[in-house]
C-alpha cells in the first residue's frame, strides 16, 4: 500500500536560512505522482508541484527547489533564503494511478515557522 | 483563473444534526473528490466521484456521509448525523480528467460538532 513519510514534524528556522523538508515515499507501482502543497495559517492547500516517476530531473522555481531520486524513495523539497511569508505546514502527497486513479496520499505535513 | 469553491467556509451544528457541505467545481473537471483534515493532522481521502456515482471510497466514509451532484454544477457531502469526531475542515477537488494531474482543491470548509 502506498505510503508517505515526512519525519520532520516541525521546523523553525531565521529569515534568509534555508530549509529542506523531508518526503519518503512508498509505492508498488512503477507509474506515480508525487505533490508538494503548502497549508498557511488561512488553511486552505496550495499546490505547488507535480513529479511524475519517470522524471527524475530536478526542478527550481524561484526561491524552490525539489529533488526527486527514486533509488532512495525520496522527493524533498527545499527552500531557499527562506522569508516570514513561507511559515506554513507544507504536505508532501503520492498518487498512483494505476491502482487508486488520482486519489492522493498525503504525509503527516511538515510545520516550517520561519522567524525574522 | 477557475477556482473550486466551498461553502459555508465553516459551519457549526450540534451533535446528531445533518450537515451539508457544497462544492462547485472548475466547470470541464470531471472527477470530483472530498477530502477530510482533522485539526492539525493530515490530510485524507474520503471519496472520488465520477459520472454520477462513487468511483472510489476509504474507510471514513461510512453509511453517515453521502455524495451527490444534484444539478450537474454543485456537487454536495452529506453527513447524515454528526458526531463530535466529525469536526475538521472538508476540503472538496477537482480535476479534469483521471491520472495524476493536479488536483485543485477548494478553501475548506470546517466543521465545528458540539
Amino acid at each position: 500500500a502506498q505510503k508517505v513519510t515526512q519525519a520532520q514534524t516541525e521546523i523553525s528556522v531565521v529569515e534568509k536560512e534555508d530549509v529542506t523538508l523531508d518526503c519518503v515515499y512508498e509505492t508498488r507501482d512503477t507509474t506515480y505522482y508525487l505533490f508538494w502543497y503548502k497549508q498557511p495559517p488561512s488553511g486552505e492547500l496550495v499546490f505547488l508541484i507535480r513529479r511524475n516517476s519517470f522524471d527524475e530531473q530536478n526542478e527550481i522555481s524561484g526561491r524552490y527547489s525539489w529533488n526527486f531520486q527514486k533509488s532512495t524513495s525520496s522527493f524533498n523539497f527545499t527552500i531557499t533564503a527562506s522569508q516570514v511569508v513561507d511559515s506554513a505546514v507544507y504536505f508532501c502527497a503520492l498518487s498512483e494511478p494505476e491502482t487508486s486513479g488520482s486519489r492522493l496520499t498525503f504525509g503527516e505535513g511538515t510545520q516550517l515557522t520561519v522567524n525574522p | 483563473e477557475p477556482e473550486v469553491t466551498q461553502t459555508p467556509s465553516h459551519q457549526v451544528t450540534q451533535m446528531g444534526q445533518e450537515v451539508i457541505l457544497r462544492c462547485v467545481p472548475i466547470s470541464n473537471h470531471l472527477y470530483f473528490y472530498w477530502y477530510r483534515q482533522i485539526l492539525g493532522q493530515k490530510v485524507e481521502f474520503l471519496v472520488s466521484f465520477y459520472n454520477n456515482e462513487i468511483s472510489e471510497k476509504s474507510e471514513i466514509f461510512d453509511d453517515q456521509f453521502s455524495v451527490e451532484r444534484p444539478d450537474g454544477s454543485n456537487f454536495t457531502l452529506k453527513i447524515r448525523s454528526t458526531k463530535l469526531e466529525d469536526s475538521a475542515m472538508y476540503f472538496c477537488a477537482s480535476i479534469p480528467a483521471e491520472g495524476g494531474g493536479e488536483l485543485f482543491f477548494g478553501e475548506g470548509s470546517r466543521l465545528t460538532v458540539l
